[in-house]
């Protein structure tokens, strides 16, 4: 079965630094694009940052500068570093990977974690 | 970057009844060099992460119920429920993936009247 699990996820002041892990199983991260979105308590999802096959990164103008994705392919894994968080970067953070339908890949996602809570407060 | 507005914020309907979600994007979503709409539905259900119901506007997943549809094209789309089954109790979101970045509607919630 493909999966992912988020881990990592706490409560910080502002200024302060996380990093989210999400481990995947049944399928090789390093070969899918793999996303991390969030959503704000009560409200909707929002698209974060993804990083392709080929390794370019990408981010939402809310946290580009402040946010990295990265991956372990050793250990199958994917990473978001979190640094000079806000109170607005509060939310379930969700790890998803975006479909590949006849080899092509696609930004809608097909695979997505339970999600892990950051909390930003002081 | 593209708006995703989703009609009503909230919705009940009775058991066995028909519910109907709206979707309508600030543009096309219409990709001319495959002639698809790139038009995702998820279901939420309370503390769950996103389900992918329907993509390319009206494909439903492996394993989604056939009383889920999805139509609509260009700008407008919508999501159907023929039959409200209590399990269907969730929040819908509409993303689109047409441009960078992907964006989501504010998400429907359905409950059961």
């Amino acid at each position: 079965e493909e999966q992912v699990v988020e881990t990592g996820g706490g409560l910080t002041q502002p200024g302060g630094s996380l990093r989210l892990s999400c481990a995947a199983s049944g399928f090789t991260v390093s070969s899918k694009y793999m996303n991390w979105v969030r959503q704000a308590p009560g409200k909707g999802l929002e698209w974060v940052s993804v990083i392709h096959d080929g390794g370019s990164r990408y981010y939402a103008d809310s946290v580009k500068g402040r946010f990295t994705i990265s991956r372990d392919e050793s250990k199958n894994m994917l990473y978001l570093q979190m640094n000079s968080l806000r109170v607005e970067d509060t939310a379930v953070y969700f790890c998803a990977r975006d479909a590949t339908v006849a080899g092509t890949r696609y930004f809608y996602m097909d695979v997505w974690g339970k999600g892990t809570t950051v909390t930003v407060s002081s | 970057d593209i708006v995703m507005t989703q009609s009503p914020d909230s919705l009940a309907v009775s058991l066995g009844e028909r519910a109907t979600i709206n979707c309508k994007s600030s543009q096309s979503v219409l990709y001319s060099s495959n002639n698809r709409n790139h038009l995702a539905w998820y279901q939420q259900k309370p503390g769950q992460p996103p389900k992918l119901l329907i993509s390319w506007a009206s494909t439903r997943e492996s394993g989604v119920p056939d009383r889920f549809s999805g139509s609509g094209s260009g700008t407008d789309f919508t999501l159907t429920i023929s039959s409200l089954q209590a399990e269907d109790v969730a929040v819908y979101h509409c993303q689109q993936y047409h441009s960078t970045p992907r964006t989501f509607g504010q998400g429907t919630k359905l409950e059961i009247k």
